[in-house]
């Protein structure tokens, strides 16, 4: 069946480090990976993207890292601030209208 | 401007009872969903459409109907409300299917 990341773990890091954040799916065919933020009380925020005929892409202290060999995906955030504190969920496409999210990651950021 | 606006924010009613919540986006957006939030975070598409025209229906029962009076809009509307409805509802549009969404603030519903 369908399914993209972890049930939600939790993640702890101290301000000023970075952080990384692993994503597993299971559709070979998705094309498509998208990591979103939601902080409390919001709805899901873009991050970045990342096609599946890329591995890396950059963006403002943030890096999305895509393993295709082995399906995963991860979120690197570098100098994690108070304000990444959110849960961040990434999520995949096909080239359709569906969305698949994974279970999301909560991020404490440690002052 | 809010891109993605929801109302009402908070939804607090009485099993059995119908209820509707609102979504609009001015992004000029073709495409909108609905998912549904639970407790644990996990979100799931319920519905899209695509220029007033429904194109995913996940199995989601029949007593939500979706509706889209114009590619701005789409509308949800709940009949006979139950306790494992309660959850945070939340509206989307992308420009392109399948593309980056942009999401509301979500509707928190209460049932009880």
């Amino acid at each position: 069946g369908e399914s993209v990341g972890l049930h939600l773990p939790t993640l702890s890091v101290q301000e000023g480090d970075n952080s990384i954040i692993n994503c597993a799916y299971s559709n070979s065919a998705s094309d498509y990976f998208i990591w979103y933020k939601q902080e409390s009380g919001k709805g899901p925020q873009f991050i970045i993207d990342i096609r599946s005929n890329m591995d890396k892409r950059q963006g403002q202290r943030v890096t999305v890292l895509l393993n295709k060999t082995v399906k995963h995906l991860s979120l690197q955030i570098a100098a994690t601030q108070p304000g990444d504190s959110a849960v961040y969920f990434c999520a995949e496409n096909t080239g359709g209208f569906k969305t698949i999210f994974g279970a999301g990651t909560r991020l404490f950021v440690k002052a | 401007d809010t891109a993605v606006s929801q109302t009402p924010k908070y939804l607090v009613t009485q099993m059995g009872n119908d209820k509707s919540i609102k979504c609009e986006q001015n992004l000029g957006h073709d495409t909108m969903y609905w998912y549904k939030q639970d407790s644990k975070k996990f979100l799931k598409i319920m519905f899209s459409y695509n220029n007033k025209e429904l194109i995913i229906n996940e199995t989601v029962p029949n007593r939500f109907s979706p509706k889209s009076p114009d590619k701005a809009h789409l509308n949800l509307h709940i009949n006979s409300l139950e306790l494992g409805d309660s959850a945070v509802y939340f509206c989307a549009s992308s420009q392109v299917d399948g593309e980056t969404q942009y999401f509301g603030p979500g509707t928190r519903l209460l049932v009880l």
